[in-house]
């Protein structure tokens, strides 16, 4: 079965510090990945995506994530974390011949001074 | 701006009653989605629809209905048969799969409903 997981329901870091969270995900081939995130009562905005090539991708505010794909893995990483990140990332997969997303069950992030 | 619109951005409802959430999007999105969100369970994917007059259920579609008769508006109705309907909807919309946009979802700002 189809199935993406986020390890860490929440992640308490240092303003400055840097940041890794974890995604796994379980699909037949290799799936179109991406990280959102949402801040208290809205919406979901779009971090980054991968689709092939450069495993290693960019993204607003400064986030990148990583393919490993024998690890079946897509962390996503920020060198110096703000207070202003401090919300809830999600993790999502998406087959490439189909529509909707796959979400995991979200990481919070507390950002402390 | 083009974007999508949810309404209204809280709704309380009474056991037994049906409720609608509007979602409408003017980025010319083919497909249109619904999501609901309880704390520490991400997001679940209620339908879909990938063109007008067209849509599939998701992996919790037992007590919604949807419509799309329009391509910009995808409303949700929550039925008297979903048991636990308190939770907050997201709408979304994405671009056919197979181009550049393939899969990348323009989320709204959401709906969240309390049952009383």
């Amino acid at each position: 079965a189809q199935s993406v997981t986020q390890p860490d329901i929440h992640i308490t870091v240092s303003e400055g510090a840097s940041l890794e969270l974890r995604c796994n995900y379980s699909y037949g081939a290799t799936p179109y990945l991406f990280w959102y995130v949402q801040s208290p009562g809205q919406g979901l905005q779009l971090l980054l995506k991968y689709f092939s090539g450069d495993t290693l991708v960019q993204g607003i505010k400064g986030f990148e994530a990583e393919f490993k794909r024998s690890q079946s893995s897509f962390n996503l990483r920020k060198p110096s974390v703000h207070w202003s990140d401090a919300a809830e990332y999600f993790c999502a997969v998406g087959a490439r011949s189909g529509y909707a997303l796959n979400f995991g069950k979200g990481t919070s992030l507390l950002v402390t001074p | 701006d083009g974007g999508i619109t949810q309404s209204p951005k809280y709704l309380f409802r009474k056991e037994g009653q049906n409720v609608t959430l509007s979602c409408e999007q003017n980025l010319n999105h083919d497909a249109m989605y619904w999501y609901r969100q309880d704390p520490g369970q991400g997001l679940r994917l209620i339908y879909y629809s990938q063109i007008v007059n067209d849509f599939q259920k998701g992996d919790i579609a037992e007590g919604y209905s949807v419509s799309r008769e329009k391509k910009e508006s995808f409303p949700l109705t929550v039925t008297s048969a979903q048991k636990n309907p308190t939770a907050f909807y997201l709408c979304a919309s994405s671009m056919e799969p197979g181009g550049p946009g393939a899969n990348v979802l323009t989320f709204g700002a959401g709906s969240r409903l309390t049952v009383l």
